[in-house]
């Protein structure tokens, strides 16, 4: 069955550094959903990803689609402590199909 | 943007005994309502997902006669868990997705179930 991966599982990185978390796929997505749970809390969405090669950013945050859709990328440039949480990719192999989460990036913050 | 609650966000209960958990979209109608089962610092599990007056579809290994899902109106989806057991003890999260399922999920606060 469909897969989805993400890559590191944890990352420690000191405030100011940039951070990458990368997401792939066994499949092609339709679509691939970002979305950060902050310790304690619940899943928040970030953003949708539709287009082959897109790129998104919200401020710091910069969002990749792969060209063959199924990978993608999260990159924060110039990490705060705000930060903090985990990163969980997701997306559906067809319109039809539910949507994969994948386990997530854990990303601590030392100020 | 869209909110969704969940009810009641603790609960402890004994052995045997049955917890309902409520999951409403407040401010949207949700076709579609997703339950999840969250293990400390692990991913999403996909319980089953519930669409309005139709049954619900449950992921493979998931008992539909454990864990009842009743998705009576479009705001409201409900969880019981039967006769509960302490390896129920998890942290359940519901979502809802304003379109077909596919899109973006919003996610309730989760409900801590510890079974004694």
């Amino acid at each position: 069955g469909q897969q989805v991966m993400q890559i590191p599982q944890y990352q420690h990185v000191q405030e100011g550094e940039d951070f990458t978390t990368y997401c792939n796929s066994s499949t092609t997505l339709s679509n691939i959903q970002w979305y950060k749970q902050r310790p304690g809390g619940h899943p928040v969405f970030l953003i949708q990803l539709v287009k082959s090669g897109e790129v998104k950013k919200q401020k710091r945050l910069t969002f990749q689609f792969g060209e063959a859709k199924k990978n993608s990328s999260l990159h924060i440039t110039a990490t705060q402590t705000t930060d903090v949480g985990t990163y969980f990719c997701a997306g559906p192999k067809t319109s039809y199909d539910k949507v994969i989460f994948g386990p997530g990036t854990s990303l601590s913050v030392i100020p | 943007g869209a909110v969704v609650s969940q009810h009641p966000s603790r609960v402890i209960c004994k052995s045997g005994t049955s917890v309902k958990i409520e999951c409403r979209s407040l401010d949207f109608q949700a076709t579609t309502m997703f339950w999840y089962r969250q293990f400390p610092k692990k991913s999403l599990m996909l319980m089953a997902t519930s669409n309005e007056g139709s049954k619900a579809t449950y992921e493979q290994g998931v008992e539909k006669d454990k864990f009842l899902i009743n998705h009576a109106s479009l705001t409201l989806s409900t969880l019981t868990v039967t006769s509960a057991h302490p390896e129920d003890s998890s942290f359940y999260i519901c979502s809802a997705s304003l379109g077909t399922g596919l899109d973006e999920q919003y996610f309730g606060p989760g409900t801590r179930l510890t079974v004694t």
